[in-house]
């Protein structure tokens, strides 16, 4: 089975500081790793995703994640937070055989960030 | 180019009910997979159809059940609605990449 763990429900950043949002999977077959923003009322947007080629993965608006399966982790970063980004980000991960698109989601970290 | 299209936007129904919810695919998609998410956490999978069958299910009573068109399209329904199914229900779409998924913006249920 596999499963996703969000540390930290909450982050409070300033605007123009480090993002980084915590991702821990488990997965018992090599994963495939998304992560979304969700902003209020509306759907999930593909942030970036990880498919099992380069382990730094570069998305929209700045964002990017590194895979590291010593660690079992996928954090999301960003060098400068911007009043934009405050919304509610999600992990998720699936594999390609068997469950092929069935995600498991991680219960979300909601973003703030200060002026 | 349209996305990933739900409709309603939202629904309120009472418990005992039966609700119907649609979505449909991005263009050049085939795959319709179905998640809902209740307040405060990540959305959960319902299940998945391909070539009009459900082809994953994850762990949802048969209450839930689902339907694809021919044209790709996909119905949610829910029967005997009970105060735990108000959540926000949404589609996703896939094409050859069955786990690259785009999400439509949902359809908010509330049981009363």
């Amino acid at each position: 089975a596999q499963s996703v763990t969000q540390l930290g429900s909450h982050v409070s950043v300033s605007e123009g500081a480090l993002v980084l949002l915590r991702c821990n999977y488990s997965s018992s077959v090599p994963p495939y790793l998304f992560w979304y923003v969700q902003y209020p009322n509306q759907g999930l947007q593909l942030l970036l995703k990880y498919t099992s080629a380069a382990t730094l993965v570069k998305g929209i608006n700045g964002f990017e994640a590194e895979f590291k399966k010593s660690e079992t982790s996928f954090h999301l970063t960003k060098p400068s937070a911007h009043m934009s980004d405050a919304a509610e980000y999600f992990c998720a991960v699936s594999d390609l055989n068997t469950n092929a698109g069935k995600s498991t989601f991680g219960d979300g970290t909601t973003l703030t960030v200060k002026p | 180019d349209a996305g990933v299209t739900q409709s309603p936007t939202h629904l309120i129904k009472t418990r005992g009910q039966q609700v119907t919810l649609r979505c449909s695919p991005k263009s050049g998609h085939d795959t319709v997979s179905w998640y809902q998410q209740a307040l405060g956490q990540g959305p959960q999978f319902i299940f998945q159809y391909y070539e009009e069958e459900e082809r994953q299910r994850g762990n949802f009573p048969d209450r839930f059940s689902g339907h694809q068109f021919p044209n790709y399209s996909s119905e949610l329904n829910v029967n005997a609605l009970l105060l735990g199914d108000s959540a926000l229900y949404l589609c996703a779409s896939s094409g050859t990449a069955k786990n690259i998924q785009y999400f439509g913006a949902g359809t908010r249920l509330s049981v009363l």
